[in-house]
């Protein structure tokens, strides 16, 4: 089956863009992550999603950064007035279970490399 | 501070012998962890893992070590293939109900044939 999709796989902003990020989870997955891995460094947490509900919003860098899971399916990352420090790999996981399964195992996409000049 | 920590940046290994990666960590909350694998261009990918409750977990040829008392873990790939060349990362996720993953920087595997 499909795995975990996101789209576009590059983006180039102008600093002060704001840009849109989507995830496409593995079907019928409730959990949803989404992780910012700079250059040379592992993915760090940015936020969870159970279903449509955002539960931790806690690794978000700043107010520009938004996530949202409207129909508990896709999701989007929105970075308003992007900066030169947001550029990195913006990595979207899912899971089949709920929130608190450690043993879950977390599918990953291949990412967005978000370039701001 | 970084709780986890691959201390090698890349490690070459000849095909057929033993590739050892090595993850430390300093958050004594961790009770899980996991090793992720890397293509290019691609996402992370689930390897294995261990509970803090063993010492040892085994898939193929793929063993992991955890030594508590030194808050240390090891992946071994014994033999070591060509299609092993990638990125490993360490990762690890602390307490019943926990789904943060840490993740360590990544240590670039070379097998050379």
């Amino acid at each position: 089956g499909a795995g975990v999709s996101q789209s576009p796989r590059y983006k180039v902003a102008k600093r002060g863009q704001d840009v849109a990020l989507r995830c496409d989870p593995i079907s019928g997955h409730v959990s949803l992550f989404w992780y910012q891995q700079a250059l040379g460094q592992g993915p760090e947490f940015l936020t969870y999603f159970q279903n449509e509900a955002q539960l931790d919003k806690s690794g978000l860098p700043s107010d520009r950064f938004f996530a949202e899971r409207p129909e508990g399916s896709v999701s989007t990352l929105k970075i308003q007035r992007t900066q030169q420090e947001d550029s990195a790999v913006y990595l979207c996981a899912s899971s089949p279970g709920l929130a608190g399964v450690n043993t879950d195992t977390q599918y990953f996409g291949p990412g967005t490399r978000l370039t701001v000049l | 501070d970084q709780q986890v920590k691959q201390n090698s940046p890349s490690l070459s290994v000849q095909e057929g012998r033993i590739s050892i990666l090595n993850c430390d960590y300093t958050n004594s909350m961790f009770d899980y962890f996991l090793w992720y694998k890397k293509y290019p261009a691609e996402g992370p990918t689930f390897l294995i893992s261990i509970s803090s409750i063993k010492d040892k977990n085994e898939d193929g040829r793929f063993t992991v070590f955890l030594n508590k008392s030194a808050k240390h873990l090891s992946l071994h790939i014994v033999p070591s293939q060509p299609g092993d060349s990638a990125v490993y990362f360490c990762a690890a996720s602390a307490g019943a109900g926990s789904y943060q993953l840490t993740f360590g920087k990544g240590t670039k595997l070379s097998v050379i044939p």
